[in-house]
This record gives structure tokens, C-alpha cells and sequence, in this order.
């Protein structure tokens, strides 16, 4: 398996664009997470699926934050608008049922200017 | 909600040295997991820990699961460079897992 594949590694933006975040979890994984890590406050939780369906969102910092997940093999992070303090590196995870912990993306660098 | 306290926050070792990180809970855990993230890359699990006491290898790796479910410690044995890296604790009370705030491990060839 290619473990969980994210796109882009790497983005550039200017403030007020907006930003798809893509991410193919590994077949067969029944749960996926979007993770946001920096400096100051290490990986958050943004918000979690299960079986396609979002369950927590309680993580997306604002309205400007929305995530779907149309199939078990796609998922995609938005923010629109985005703004200089949203740079971040930006994690998809996914996991099957049960304490077998996640399996993490190379996470996609964003940064607004 | 769930707190992790991991230390220390960094270390700067001198390679070949054994290395000591721990991970603690306010709660009681069901699982315990660790994970390295490269420079530039997303955490990778390295060891879990299913049951109170439990102790495991990988490689020069060894971690324990408390027995009062509330801690894990993770060691390293004669470090090398490539051991570089932010090392995270992670349990799991429930279906989600708690990350620490992660150790981040500097190696001095």
C-alpha cells in the first residue's frame, strides 16, 4: 500500500485565496483525521470521519474551515479565505477500527502571505 | 479533556548516549503509542503498548505501558544521528487517540 497520500506537499498562497488540502487515506481504513501541527500548539484535531461521515468537528478553528469526504478515498481540507495566521503544516490520517493507531500523510506546508 | 504531559519538551545529546522520554496521564489509558515525525514528514509509529505493564522492543527502542495505566516511557539505547527527529506519545482512552506535546531529540555526532 502507498500509506495516506497528500497533495500538495507544499503551498503557497496569498491572503484571502482560497486553499483545497487533498487527501487519499489507505483502502480500507474506516477512519480519517485532519490534524493541524505548529510550533505553538503542536498536532490539533480539526476534524474526524468515519465511514465518509463527519463525526467531531469541533476542531475547525473557524467558519472560514470546511472539510467533505465524498468517498472513502478522498477527502479534502478547505479554508476560504485564508489568512497569513492559517500557515501551518497541514496532516491526513487514517485508521481502522480498534488501538492500531493512525497511519499519517507527509502533510501538506502551508503558507499565506 | 484528555491531557498528556510528555518530557522533556527537547534534548540535546551526545551521540551514543542512551536517551529517556515519558509520557503522563491525568487519566487511565487503554493504549499507548509512539510515534517519530522526520523533518518533514508526518509521525510514524513506533511501538504500542496493549496492557498494563506491557514492555517492548524495536531495535534499540524499548517503551512500557505504566502499571497504573497513567504513564509510558519511551527509551532509545546508543543514539545515532538519524534518531533525530520530534518523538510523540499518544494514547488512546477511548476511540480517540491524546497526542503529548512530543520530544523533539537533537543528536551531536
Amino acid at each position: 500500500d502507498a500509506g495516506v497520500i497528500q497533495s500538495p506537499r507544499h503551498e503557497v498562497t496569498e491572503m484571502g485565496q482560497e486553499v483545497t488540502l487533498r487527501c487519499k487515506p489507505i483502502s480500507g481504513h474506516d477512519y480519517l483525521f485532519w490534524y493541524r501541527q505548529t510550533m505553538m500548539r503542536g498536532l490539533e484535531l480539526l476534524i474526524y470521519f468515519n465511514n465518509n461521515v463527519p463525526i467531531d468537528d469541533s476542531g475547525m478553528p473557524e467558519d472560514r474551515f470546511s472539510a467533505k469526504m465524498p468517498n472513502a478515498s478522498f477527502s479534502t481540507l478547505k479554508i476560504q479565505p485564508s489568512e497569513p495566521r492559517d500557515s501551518a503544516v497541514y496532516f491526513c490520517a487514517s485508521s481502522l477500527p480498534g488501538r492500531y493507531g493512525y497511519t499519517f500523510g507527509s502533510g501538506t506546508r502551508l503558507t499565506v502571505v | 479533556g484528555q491531557q498528556l504531559n510528555q518530557s522533556p519538551q527537547s534534548m540535546f545529546i551526545q551521540e551514543g548516549e542512551d536517551v529517556s522520554m515519558n509520557c503522563t496521564s491525568s487519566s487511565i489509558f487503554n493504549t499507548w503509542l509512539w510515534y517519530k515525525q522526520d523533518p518533514g514528514e508526518g509521525p510514524v509509529l513506533l511501538i504500542a503498548l496493549y496492557k498494563a505493564g506491557e514492555l517492548t522492543s524495536n531495535g534499540r527502542l524499548t517503551a512500557q505501558f505504566g502499571i497504573t495505566r497513567k504513564d509510558s516511557f519511551l527509551n532509545i539505547s546508543a543514539s545515532i544521528p538519524s534518531d533525530v527527529g520530534i518523538y510523540f506519545c499518544a494514547g488512546l482512552p477511548g476511540n480517540m487517540l491524546t497526542f503529548g506535546g512530543g520530544t523533539r531529540l537533537m543528536v551531536k555526532p
